[in-house]
Parts: C-alpha cells; sequence; structure tokens
C-alpha cells in the first residue's frame, strides 16, 4: 500500500481556517485519497474522499495537487468540536483488500478558543 | 438510523482468560470489519466479515477469530490474552461494496491484567 505522511500535530484557533497536509508521493493512478479524524473517545468518523479533483461536502474541503502526490484537508472555520486525530488513507481502487483502511500515525489538531 | 454499536463498551480480564466482543452493524449493512487501537501501534486493521464469510484479514496471531451471523452481526473472541491485548477494539460496519465509507462504533476498552 502507499503511505501517507502527515505531521503529528497542528494548532488552530477557534473560527479560523485550518490546512492540513498530507503528503503521499508514491500515489498510485487507482488510488483515491480518504480522510477520517477521531474524536476524543469515539471511533474514527467518514470526513470526505476524493481522487483528482477538489471536493467539497458539509464538513470540509480537500484540495488534491495536480500531481497528486499531496492533498490538503481544509476545514474552514474551525470549533473546538474540530479538535481531533485526522488521518489521510489511500485507498486503492483495484485489489483485494475488500474494505480495509490502513491508517497511519495522523495529525493531531488542538483548537484553541 | 441507529449507528454501529459495541457490547461491551469496557471490560477487565486476566492473563490466560479468553474474551468475546459483540458488533451490531447499521441496519442494511453486511459489512463488518474488526480494529485494534493502541497507543504504541495506532489503529490496525484485524479482520473483516462480509455476508457470514472472512474477506480479509490484517497481521494477528491465531488467537484473534471472528465470525459474522446471518443479521450481520459479528463477534471477535481472543483467546489465552495477554497483557499486550490491551486496547481498544473498533468495529465498523459498510454496506459491503469495496472501498465504501466504514462507519464505526465507539469501541469496546479491553484491559488485560
Amino acid at each position: 500500500d502507499a503511505k501517507t505522511t502527515q505531521p503529528n500535530s497542528m494548532e488552530s484557533n477557534e473560527e479560523e481556517p485550518v490546512h492540513l497536509p498530507c503528503n503521499h508521493s508514491t500515489i498510485s493512478g487507482t488510488d483515491y485519497i480518504h480522510w477520517y479524524r477521531q474524536l476524543p473517545s469515539q471511533g474514527p468518523e467518514y470526513v470526505i474522499h476524493g481522487l483528482t479533483s477538489n471536493v467539497n461536502n458539509r464538513m470540509a474541503s480537500l484540495a488534491i495537487a495536480e500531481d497528486r502526490k499531496s492533498s490538503t484537508l481544509i476545514l474552514h472555520r474551525a470549533t473546538l468540536r474540530d479538535a481531533a486525530v485526522y488521518y489521510c488513507i489511500l485507498r486503492a481502487m483495484n485489489n483485494n483488500a475488500g474494505n480495509m483502511l490502513t491508517f497511519g500515525g495522523g495529525t493531531r489538531l488542538m483548537v484553541k478558543p | 438510523k441507529a449507528g454501529v454499536t459495541q457490547t461491551p463498551r469496557y471490560l477487565i480480564k486476566t492473563r490466560g482468560q479468553q474474551v468475546t466482543l459483540s458488533c451490531s452493524p447499521i441496519s442494511g449493512h453486511r459489512s463488518v470489519s474488526w480494529y485494534q487501537q493502541t497507543p504504541g501501534q495506532g489503529l490496525q486493521f484485524l479482520f473483516e466479515y462480509f455476508s457470514e464469510t472472512q474477506r480479509n484479514k490484517g497481521n494477528f496471531p491465531g488467537r484473534f477469530s471472528g465470525r459474522q451471523f446471518s443479521n450481520s452481526r459479528s463477534e471477535m473472541n481472543v483467546s489465552t490474552l495477554e497483557l499486550g491485548d490491551s486496547a481498544l477494539y473498533l468495529c465498523a460496519s459498510s454496506l459491503g461494496g469495496l472501498r465504501e465509507t466504514q462507519y464505526f462504533g465507539p469501541g469496546t476498552r479491553l484491559l488485560v491484567l
């Protein structure tokens, strides 16, 4: 599986935008980029995913570099509730891995009031 | 719709014992995956079940096993518990197709003394 690299931690102020980077230089053409987050004392939850084009949903935006070797999860206005560990995960389109998710270390986002 | 439920939420066992954890997926979901989360190793995939068949398996010893019932509920069993099995065990469900969004339960926290 292609590997992702994320900063261990980041800090943000409440109500400011947050840009969470992810490097995936060995990504293949059929890998989707998925983001999950894990709030304290909860299981991970899906945030967003994309292949080549930038994506938006009610939770966040995903900006994907043109060469797809990196991506950025954007929280437009961070709230205290967004404090969590954010995981960037690659999921291959064609493999036998079923629904297995390969989690890396993730980025712990701290939001200051 | 009710989310993924896991029982029990907390469990204390001693070395050498065995334990069974239960997971009820979201109604209509046919795939159930199990993960182990520890501070040292992070989130690691254990196995996935779909239509009562194991579809994929992670790199864990044979002491870890699972099964899925016809109503899609799943159980995982750990025999001959070791101290290192202390962890948060998470269950995730999805509709059943490949690379679908995974919906996680709150987890069962197992402490082995």
